[in-house]
């Protein structure tokens, strides 16, 4: 199957600091990747949706200046967490459409744990 | 706008036995794709199964198994002679197919805890 890298897989930084997490498709081109973030014990909750060479599709109540995403090239998407604070502390999960016949099925990232001291 | 509803936060079944999980979504699209995701410890979002809306016969991979009504809007998972590395959070899912369903989102069920028991 198809293979998203997401990296780093934890990080942990200081109060006020900016972040970026890399999300890559390693052997397909993605020209449409999601970032999502979950809390412990819950679902995942879509933040954005990333499309190659344009701005990303924000979902209602994120802030867009907050989490800053980048999908400069059709196998890397980022993310960067700006000024961040302890409540942005969470998992963070990106996800890749395959395109062609499966491009119904969303891959994912093995996902990164950030902690914000 | 679509909703997916698990009734079920947490299952036990014995290693070896059948287990069904339950899914409930609601939408007024007659075509779309549902999924079966398994999220296991080590926190990686695997897919189990998919279904596609216009087929009437229901997914099967290995083990797994879903049991499809359209008209009902359920998609039930069935995992026959469990293991224990089936012990995870199983998500079930919906995405769109308008517009191509490439760049549509998926959303997501509250998951059910799977435990098996050896």
């Amino acid at each position: 199957g198809a293979v998203v890298s997401q990296h780093p897989s934890w990080v942990i930084c200081k109060s006020g600091t900016s972040v970026k997490i890399e999300c890559r498709s390693l052997d397909f081109q993605a020209t449409t990747m999601f970032w999502y973030r979950q809390f412990p014990k819950q679902s995942l909750m879509l933040m954005a949706t990333s499309n190659e060479g344009s701005k990303a599709t924000y979902e209602q109540g994120v802030e867009k200046d907050k989490f800053l995403i980048n999908h400069a090239s059709l196998t890397l998407s980022t993310l960067t967490v700006t000024s961040a604070h302890p409540e942005d502390s969470s998992f963070y999960i990106c996800s890749a459409t395959v395109p062609g016949l499966a491009k119904n099925i969303q891959y994912f990232g093995a996902g990164t744990r950030l902690s914000v001291l | 706008a679509q909703t997916v509803t698990q009734s079920q936060p947490e299952m036990s079944v014995q290693e070896a036995e059948t287990v069904t999980l339950s899914c409930t979504y609601d939408t007024s699209e007659s075509d779309y794709y549902l999924f079966w995701y398994k999220q296991p410890p080590s926190r990686q979002m695997i897919l189990v199964i998919r279904q596609e809306a216009y087929k009437q016969q229901n997914a099967t991979e290995n083990r797994f198994s879903v049991n499809f009504q359209k008209a009902a809007k359920s998609f039930s998972l069935k995992i026959s002679d469990s293991q224990l590395g089936d012990a995870a959070m199983y998500f079930c899912a919906y995405r769109s197919a308008s517009g191509g369903g490439a760049t549509n989102k998926l959303i997501f069920g509250t998951g059910t805890l799977l435990a098996v028991q050896p």
